[in-house]
């Protein structure tokens, strides 16, 4: 059973330039959250896919815009990059919109912004 | 809003016990999780409130208190590998459940 994977790993960008990020849920599941965790800090709600429409966004500017597939994976896109945007992006996966269970979690894309 | 509050840090002793406090703000609660992270590593899910009282699981037990917005995890019988961030997350709802964080509390384990 595939757990959420997420790529790639680490990334180095120069401001201003733009970033995609890409995660696979969990088998079976089929709603995507992304967060953003900054260093010694808790994970951001970024926003939530599902059904291929974001249904939720926590407080980020519209640089930060994403996508879901049919096949239920996910893109985050970052445009403008900004130094602050460095951070681990976690991609998280559930069933369903109103989902009772925990959230399973990638292992993350490690964004350093020079 | 959401806001959840929690220590920044702890420090405890091997086979002790240690308890991580966590108070929260939500309009929409929908049930209180606990989640591990050792550094550079994803969170794992280690319990889940939703109605009020404890929770036991093994060496960890995790407590509710909605009325009060107040939630704890212990840990008993530390070991060496408890030594991680311990999030207190919130599950929000409001046109689909949305789990909120709070900032973590690094636990440090000593011999």
């Amino acid at each position: 059973d595939a757990g959420v994977t997420q790529s790639p790993t680490h990334l180095i960008k120069t401001r201003g330039q733009q970033v995609t990020l890409r995660c696979s849920p969990k088998s079976g599941h089929d709603t995507v959250s992304w967060y953003q965790q900054a260093l010694g800090q808790g994970p951001q709600f970024i926003f939530q896919y599902y059904e291929e429409e974001e249904r939720q966004r926590g407080n980020f500017p519209d640089r930060f815009s994403g996508h879901q597939f049919p096949n239920y994976s996910s893109e985050l896109n970052v445009n403008a990059l900004l130094l602050g945007d460095s951070a681990l992006y976690l991609c998280a996966s559930s069933s369903g919109l109103f989902n009772t269970g925990e959230l399973f979690f990638g292992e993350g894309s490690r964004l350093t912004v020079l | 809003g959401q806001n959840i509050d929690q220590p920044t840090e702890m420090t405890a002793t091997e086979g002790a016990i240690v308890q991580i406090n966590c108070t929260y703000q939500t309009s929409g609660f929908n049930g209180l999780f606990w989640y591990q992270q050792h550094a550079g590593e994803a969170p794992t899910f280690l319990s889940y409130n939703v109605l009020d009282g404890l929770e036991e699981k093994g060496r960890f037990s995790s407590f509710l208190s909605r009325s009060k917005g107040y939630s704890y995890l212990l840990l008993k019988e530390l070991q060496m590998k408890d030594s991680a961030s311990y999030l207190c997350a919130v599950r929000d709802r409001g046109g689909g459940f949305k789990t909120i964080f709070g900032a973590g509390t690094r636990l440090f384990v000593k011999a």
